[in-house]
């Protein structure tokens, strides 16, 4: 069945950096789009980033557009963020969800990880 | 940017009943509309796909309706496991979800 487990929670300064990783199995990893969706604490699912299965287009919620970088290594099954300049309000669940579709445009997310916990605090 | 709009933000009601959720978006997103369940501190869920289409194993007590701009959920008979947080998504133009639905026993 399809898994996806995402690593790299933890606590981190304003200003610093964090990579956050999503390894996924159950599902031929390099022919489906992927996203990243998070969730701030007691408040609702807001949308971060997508990137279609082969890496070559890449999107962004204006809340996160050059701070945040998301990549993809099919040889490994993995999705990654990386997040630049944290502030406070970056503080999340950080949830990495599989896209229906090859691309990331018109997509339906259907399967989604447990989450990690960012936490920008100082 | 499309902004999704929900209402309400909480609903009260007792197994058994009928209930609808709205969600409104700021411009027309054709019925590029998916709506999830939350259950707290897990995943979302995927409900329905393109305004209507029931997800595959999800009970058909659960329909969607809608397009252009309004949209509608509606659960026929509710059940305890039903009990959650609804999220409505537009997938017209980037992503954007509406701020949720609070649905708790009367």
């Amino acid at each position: 069945q399809v898994q996806l487990v995402e690593s790299g929670r933890g606590v981190v300064q304003p200003g610093r950096s964090l990579r956050l990783s999503c390894t996924a199995s159950g599902f031929t990893f390099s022919s489906y789009a992927m996203h990243w969706v998070r969730q701030a604490p007691g408040k609702g699912l807001e949308w971060v980033a997508a990137i279609s299965y082969d890496g070559s287009n890449k999107y962004y919620a204006d809340s996160v557009k050059g701070r945040f970088t998301i990549s993809r290594d099919n040889s490994k099954n993995a999705l990654y963020l990386q997040v630049n300049s944290l502030r406070v309000e970056d503080t999340a669940v950080y949830f990495c969800a599989r896209d229906r579709k090859q691309l990331a445009t018109r997509g339906i997310i259907d399967y989604w990880g447990l989450g990690a916990l960012v936490t920008v605090s100082s | 940017d499309i902004q999704m709009t929900q209402s309400p933000s909480t609903l009260s009601a007792f197994v058994g009943a009928r209930v609808t959720i709205t969600c409104r978006a700021s411009q027309s997103i054709s019925s590029w509309l998916a709506w999830y369940q939350q259950r707290p501190g897990k995943a979302p869920k995927l409900l329905i796909y393109k305004a209507s289409s029931l997800e595959s194993g999800v009970p058909s007590r659960f329909s969607g309706s809608g397009s252009g701009t309004e949209f509608t959920l509606t659960i026929s008979s509710l059940q305890p496991d039903d009990f959650a947080t609804y999220y409505c998504q537009q997938y017209n133009s980037l992503y954007t979800f509406g701020q949720g639905t609070k649905l708790e026993i009367k």
